[in-house]
C-alpha cells in the first residue's frame, strides 16, 4: 500500500534560518523521490527530484534520501519570506503517478 | 515548450448538479493525463489517470467519471454532484521528460469546486 507520512505543520522560522522538512515513507519498491511547493491557491510546481540515497543539491534547496531508513528530506538553506509556501513530498515516478504527503505548511517570518 | 490549460477556475455548484473540468495540454504528445483533488487537511488524491486516448484508470470509486476523447484532451465529469465533491482539482501531466526516466508531473492551475 501507498502511504507517505508528512508533518502538516505550520512550521514558523524566522528569515535566514535553515528549514528542514520532512517524510517518511512505507514500501521500499519507490524508486523517486520528489518535492514540490504549492502557493496559495494555486498548482504545485516542482522543486526537485531524486532517484537515490543521498543529498541533491539545487541552490539554496538540498534533498536527501535514506532509503535504508525510508526517509527524505529538503534542506532550504538562508531562507526567504518568499519560500513561505507549501512544501509537499511526493513518491513514485511510474506511469500510475506519484504519491504525495499532505504537505507541510511553511511561514518564514521577516 | 509545455503547457497544460485547466478551466474553469473557479465554480460554486448546487448539489444535484453536473459538473465538467478540463484541461489540455499543449507542445507534447502522448502525455500521461492525472486528475487529482486535494481536500482541506487531506493532501492530493489521485482519482484518475489516463496513458492514452480512451484509457482510464480510477484510483478510488466514487461519483465522479474521466474521459480522454483526444491525445491532449483530460475531462473530468459527474452527473450529480455531492457535498462532498468540494475541493480543489488539479489536472497533471507526465511522460518521462527526465534522463533519469521519472514521471515528473506537471500540474494545472487548478479549479475549485464549491458545492452547496
Amino acid at each position: 500500500q501507498k502511504e507517505v507520512e508528512q508533518d502538516p505543520g505550520p512550521l514558523s522560522v524566522p528569515e535566514g534560518a535553515i528549514v528542514s522538512l520532512n517524510c517518511t515513507y512505507s514500501n521500499s519498491a519507490f524508486q523517486y523521490f520528489m518535492w514540490y511547493r504549492q502557493y496559495s491557491r494555486k498548482g504545485p510546481e516542482l522543486l526537485m527530484y531524486t532517484y537515490s540515497s543521498g543529498n541533491k543539491e539545487d541552490g539554496r534547496f538540498t534533498a536527501q534520501v535514506d532509503k535504508s531508513s525510508k526517509y527524505i528530506s529538503l534542506f532550504i538553506r538562508d531562507s526567504q519570506p518568499s519560500d513561505s509556501a507549501t512544501y509537499l513530498c511526493a513518491i513514485g515516478g511510474g506511469a500510475d503517478g506519484l504519491t504525495f504527503g499532505k504537505g507541510t505548511h511553511l511561514i518564514i517570518q521577516p | 515548450s509545455q503547457t497544460i490549460h485547466q478551466w474553469p477556475a473557479t465554480l460554486v455548484q448546487p448539489v444535484g448538479s453536473p459538473l465538467s473540468l478540463e484541461c489540455t495540454v499543449e507542445g507534447t504528445s502522448n502525455p500521461n493525463l492525472y486528475w487529482y483533488r486535494q481536500a482541506a487537511g487531506r493532501g492530493l488524491q489521485l482519482l484518475f489517470y489516463s496513458v492514452g486516448i480512451g484509457q482510464i484508470s480510477s484510483e478510488v470509486p466514487q461519483n465522479l467519471s474521466a474521459s480522454r476523447p483526444q491525445d491532449r484532451q483530460f475531462i473530468l465529469s459527474s452527473k450529480k454532484l455531492l457535498l462532498s465533491d468540494s475541493g480543489f482539482y488539479l489536472c497533471a501531466w507526465g511522460g518521462g521528460q527526465t534522463l533519469s526516466g521519472a514521471n515528473v508531473l506537471t500540474f494545472g492551475a487548478g479549479s475549485r469546486l464549491t458545492v452547496l
